[in-house]
């Protein structure tokens, strides 16, 4: 089974910190996506990635970077956290080849910035 | 452009219970369909998905989903519902490319299953 692992499962930290969340996964996929989930707006797409060092902006990249040195890990960088980051930051993967290629999902980070 | 639009944000149904999440989406091309289920503290998981062919669609747990296109829809419906089945679903569309980049999510429907 596809297994994606997200570092975290519950964060708090201040408001200007900055903020790591990290997501490896073991299947060899290329593509690699950070959503945001927030109660009735559903998952919005933050970044992803379709190979190493390789990024793309998805619907929502103000606030944040990424980072993908490894084909296997991806890195979700909050430069100077703040309140309305609060949120589900989800992380999933999927093969570059084959469209319609499932998404496989972590369990997600509750990141709370107070 | 595309979207989807999920009918009822909370649905509740007995156990035994037919279950009917509603899903209508707008797309200028064909679009590929997906639902997704999430269970509590997990992440997405795929339920089934149509891209092209037959437009009844099965998938895991005794789920399936039917394509209409003349109405735009996607419902997911299950004969009898169980408590197992108690979660949040979400349908998203791709466009004909069926690339994840362009995947839209619907805002979601949680399933409460009474006894």
């Amino acid at each position: 089974d596809v297994k994606v692992t997200q570092s975290s499962r519950y964060l708090v930290k201040r408001t200007g910190e900055k903020v790591f969340l990290e997501c490896v996964q073991d299947m060899d996929h290329e593509n690699m996506f950070w959503y945001r989930q927030d109660p009735g707006l559903g998952l919005r797409l933050i970044y992803f990635s379709y190979d190493v060092k390789m990024k793309e902006k998805g619907d929502i990249p103000e606030g944040y970077s990424v980072s993908r040195e490894k084909k296997e890990r991806f890195s979700l960088i909050l430069e100077s956290a703040s309140t309305n980051q609060t949120s589900m930051y989800l992380c999933a993967s999927s093969f570059l080849q084959g469209n319609n290629s499932p998404l496989h999902f972590g369990n997600g980070t509750r990141l709370t910035v107070t | 452009a595309q979207s989807v639009t999920q009918l009822g944000s909370h649905v509740s149904v007995s156990e035994g219970a037919l279950v009917l999440l509603r899903c209508n989406y707008s797309s200028s091309v064909p679009p590929y369909l997906f639902w997704y289920v999430q269970y509590p503290n997990q992440g997405l998981q795929l339920l089934l998905k149509y891209t092209t062919g037959a437009t009844l669609v099965k998938g895991i747990n005794g789920f399936e989903a039917e394509f209409k296109k003349s109405e735009t829809s996607f419902h997911l419906t299950k004969p009898s519902a169980h408590m197992s089945d108690a979660a949040e679903y979400f349908c998203a569309v791709s466009g004909p490319s069926g690339s994840a980049r362009q995947l839209t999510f619907g805002s979601g429907t949680q399933l409460t299953v009474l006894p």
